[in-house]
């Protein structure tokens, strides 16, 4: 059974950082790519960021380029995000979810998602 | 960027055949990917390419695309369908690769 278990959510006052992390069990993690998708309160789905199998391509929303990293430790069956410079906006609870495919040049649809990771920014 | 364009919200009788569109210039190149989201659960995958449908997925869910315009059909919605649906595709514009998602549409069954 696919399994994708989000952490390191948290409150958090604006401009500071927070890293995320999704472990993931059940496949075989390093033949996927992997991406980190946002939904704001009582919003849509946001894209923020993909990665491909083994690293070699790295995707990124405008709305986060500069300020967030996205890595993957294949050794761990572990995905992160590095948030930084964090704002009133970037609120939201954060998924985790599986590409189909190895490459995220060619990938989109995502057929596994994590239950989420809620990141609250706020003085 | 691209965008992808869904009717805020939609509504069907229980048992009648509902279709929920997304529209969007990246759908010229790429298929949708269509997701169902109920309150407080994570999307699930319901229809990618062609049409296909994941495993579980109950057969009244089927896709199509026409240009650019991707369409999600429910053939005898059924009480449980009620959910919110995102499209999703491609980023076709620019050399970096990005996902973009429909704004979602609302789907009541009545």
């Amino acid at each position: 059974e696919v399994q994708l278990v989000e952490s390191g959510g948290g409150l958090v006052q604006p401009g500071r950082s927070l890293r995320l992390s999704c472990a993931a069990s059940g496949f075989t993690f390093d033949d996927y790519a992997m991406h980190w998708v946002r939904q704001a309160p009582g919003k849509g789905l946001e894209w923020v960021s993909g990665i491909s199998w083994n690293s070699g391509s790295i995707g990124y929303a405008d709305s986060v380029k500069g300020r967030f990293t996205i890595s993957r430790d294949n050794a761990k069956n572990s995905l992160y995000l590095q948030m930084n410079s964090l704002r009133a906006e970037d609120t939201a609870l954060y998924y985790c979810a599986k590409d189909m495919g190895y490459d995220i040049l060619t990938g989109y649809t995502l057929d596994y998602w994590g239950q989420g990771t809620l990141v609250t920014v706020s003085s | 960027s691209s965008e992808l364009t869904q009717d805020p919200a939609v509504s069907v009788a229980l048992g009648q055949t509902v279709r929920i569109t997304c529209q969007g210039d990246s759908l010229r190149s790429y298929y949708a990917s269509w997701y169902q989201q109920k309150p407080g659960q994570a999307p699930v995958l319901v229809i990618y390419g062609k049409n296909n449908r994941p495993s579980g997925i109950p057969d009244r869910f089927s896709g199509s695309s026409s240009g650019n315009t991707a369409s999600l059909t429910i053939t005898g919605a059924q009480a449980e369908d009620e959910a919110d649906y995102y499209c999703n595709s491609r980023d076709s514009s620019g050399n970096h690769p990005r996902v973009v998602f429909g704004g979602g549409t609302k789907l009541t069954v009545l």
